[in-house]
């Protein structure tokens, strides 16, 4: 099992609509979790991050996690084109040195 | 602007060749990381350095090689014990490497090697 799933997508979604991106992990005692965004032959940039049960917003995006069910996931509320881009799940396992692993990324197309 | 500064962008390697990727940070952060991605993968850890003069091992080690003589400067030495070594490095940097924070990874743009 993976420690981290993403569903690879594409995710497609129209201008103004929200998209949902979903991530899972296998071990419950992550800590930590966090949302990057990958322009193609770009480095990944973090959108933001979200230690808490719950929901953490931060302009147009919402992170979402539930540790019970092991999920977090991120809504993009009036996706524009310029979102386009593949979104990177990553999850602290714990330990020692917090180690980051990263899921495989979804691929987001907001057509207009 | 603080950052992170890798170089070559692009960088070509003929099979039995050792190559050197540069990474350099003016953020004074303490802990340094390379990771390789590849096509329809996520990131792995290479290695990682918490502090100067001290390195660990990643996920996938075997090929690789570091230094992490000054704060500011981590290259990676990708040899030729590495088998595949075509991919996109990234190296990256955490202001601490533990507490608040220890895990927001800045990243460089990138180093794109291809083995030919």
């Amino acid at each position: 099992q993976k420690e981290v799933e993403q569903n690879s997508g594409p995710l497609s979604v129209p201008e103004g609509a929200i998209a949902s991106l979903n991530c899972t992990y296998s071990d419950r005692g992550s800590q930590s979790f966090f949302w990057y965004r990958q322009y193609s032959g770009k480095s990944p940039e973090l959108i933001m991050f979200i230690y808490s049960n719950g929901d953490k917003e931060d302009g147009r995006f919402t992170a979402q996690l539930n540790k019970a069910s092991q999920y977090v996931s991120l809504l993009i509320r009036d996706s524009q084109p310029s979102d386009s881009a593949t979104y990177l799940c990553a999850v602290t396992l714990p330990g020692g040195y917090n180690k980051l692993i990263f899921g495989a990324g979804t691929r987001l197309a907001v057509h207009p | 602007d603080g950052g992170i500064t890798q170089s070559p962008k692009y960088l070509f390697r003929k099979e039995g060749q050792n190559v050197t990727l540069s990474c350099e940070q003016n953020l004074n952060h303490d802990a340094m990381y390379w990771y390789r991605q590849d096509p329809g993968q996520g990131l792995r850890l290479i290695y990682y350095s918490q502090i100067v003069n001290d390195f660990q091992k990643g996920d996938i080690a075997e090929g690789y090689s570091v230094s992490r003589e000054k704060k500011e400067s981590f290259p990676l030495t990708v040899t030729s014990a590495q088998k595949n070594p075509t991919a996109f490095y990234l190296c990256a940097s955490t202001r601490s490497s533990r507490g608040a924070g220890a895990n927001v990874l800045t990243f460089g743009a990138g180093s794109r090697l291809t083995v030919l």
